[in-house]
């Protein structure tokens, strides 16, 4: 089974409008930790957004929040008042088994691409 | 640097010959991570190094990868032999420390390999 998924490819936006990308994720562990990246075209991968499993309240940084619902294992990016620049690859990850000593790496989901039209 | 550098930052070999690709990352992190991206997919793990210590390997797709972090900054991910599905980009990233919850893992700009 896909640990991460993002069942939408690819998505369309209107300029100055908000837009929901979803993110599905599957893990036994009790704590672990949710991130959304931002992969432009040229290839860097930028960090928007973290949610910790015991955080009572939804992220936000700046235009990016996150719509955590731990009973439906799912944590959606939202993104307010769309620029032209947002135009990208968004990839859901997820860092499982916080309290083991070693690894912590992420795993990704297969990512949405947006564009966003003038 | 400001941010994790990663060199070259496009790689062509023929089939069967050995590369090596170096990382660089922020200065005073402790975790460095190797990732390998397909066309059009997410990045997938490939191993992690805390300091020098190589702790998780477990995402090297065969003994044909080889990754080191001798001085426990700069790190080097050679492939031997290289076969076309290694074509890829593979992605760098570190944080300060990997056992903190919320440390995010900053990336490189990644090296496009391209396998002939």
């Amino acid at each position: 089974a896909q640990k991460i998924t993002q069942t939408q490819p690819g998505m369309f936006v209107q300029e100055k409008e908000a837009v929901t990308l979803d993110c599905t994720y599957d893990t036994s562990d009790q704590s672990y930790g949710l991130f959304w990246y931002k992969q432009p075209s040229s290839g860097e991968m930028i960090f928007l957004i973290y949610q910790g499993s015991y955080d009572e309240q939804n992220a936000t940084e700046g235009r990016y929040s996150l719509n955590f619902q731990k009973a439906r294992k799912s944590a959606n990016l939202v993104i307010s008042a769309s620029q032209l620049g947002d135009s990208a690859m968004y990839f859901c990850a997820m860092r499982e088994g916080l309290v083991k000593a070693a690894g912590n790496k992420l795993t990704f989901g297969g990512g949405t691409r947006v564009l966003v039209k003038p | 640097g400001a941010g994790v550098s990663q060199s070259p930052r496009y790689k062509v070999a023929k089939r069967g010959q050995d590369v090596a690709l170096r990382c660089d990352p922020i200065s005073g992190h402790v975790s460095l991570f190797w990732y390998q991206q397909a066309l059009g997919q997410g990045p997938e793990f490939l191993t992690y190094f805390q300091n020098e210590a190589q702790l998780d390997k477990s995402g090297l797709p065969s003994d044909r990868f080889f990754a080191e972090r001798p001085e426990g900054s700069v790190s080097t991910l050679k492939i031997q032999r290289t076969q076309q599905e290694d074509s890829a980009v593979y992605l760098c990233a570190s944080s300060l420390w990997a056992g903190t919850s919320n440390q995010p893992q900053h990336f490189g700009d990644g090296t496009r390999l391209s396998i002939l």
